[in-house]
């Protein structure tokens, strides 16, 4: 079984861009999950979605956005990037429903804003 | 609102030794606990999870931990510690079992021969 693939695996952006990243999920999985990791912050949770909605968010700016399409692949959008958004994402996905469900994490994407 | 706090940033331990690498959370729930191991440049894998019943969870690679629920802890602890062991270790919780985890800032497992 295919664990969760994120593309692209390393990325560099300016300042001001915007970025998009992917997240494909596990097959059957239905929830997927972001987090971005920071030397300076750890690992703090972004949003998650199941079944095509957001259902939790965490304290982020609004220029962080995601989506999840029918198939329950992911995408997070940073708009406006600024330097301290130099981070790995990291995307979990896991199948849903309202018990504990384990998740399990793609490889990240390591995301550099000069 | 949930918190983990991993005391120490880094624990070094020569191989062979016992690792332990400590946990403590707060959480108004009582809460699903996790540890999770990140190799350089990889994601996060889990080594075990307490979400009901026995307070002792067996992991994977032979780490398990202990869920005291009076000290509010989840240590991790492996009796002898491996080469390949070398790795980032985050203690994590939720509540209730949802999907959204609070985690640790991560303590840093060095292995010397």
């Amino acid at each position: 079984k295919a664990g969760v693939t994120q593309t692209p695996r390393y990325l560099i952006k300016t300042r001001g861009q915007q970025v998009t990243l992917s997240c494909s999920p596990i097959s059957g999985h239905r929830s997927v999950s972001w987090y971005q990791q920071t030397p300076g912050q750890g690992l703090q949770f972004l949003f998650e979605y199941f079944s095509e909605t957001q259902r939790n968010k965490g304290n982020f700016p609004g220029r962080f956005s995601g989506r999840q399409f029918s198939n329950s692949r992911s995408e997070m959008n940073v708009s406006t990037l600024e330097l301290g958004d130099s981070a790995l994402y990291l995307c979990a996905s896991s199948r849903g429903g309202e018990k504990y469900n384990e998740q399990f994490f793609g490889p990240g994407t390591r995301l550099t804003v000069l | 609102a949930q918190s983990v706090t991993q005391l120490g940033s880094h624990v070094s331990v020569s191989e062979g030794a016992l690792v332990l690498l400590r946990c403590n959370y707060s959480s108004s729930v009582p809460p699903y606990l996790f540890w999770y191991v990140q190799y350089p440049n990889q994601g996060l894998q889990l080594l075990l999870k307490y979400t009901t019943g026995a307070t002792l969870v067996k992991g994977i690679n032979g780490f398990e931990a202990e869920f005291k629920k009076s000290e509010t802890s989840f240590h991790l602890t492996k009796p002898s510690a491996h080469m390949s062991d070398a790795a980032e270790y985050f203690c994590a919780v939720s509540d209730l079992g949802y999907s959204t985890l609070t985690f640790g800032k991560g303590t840093m497992l060095l292995v010397s021969p």
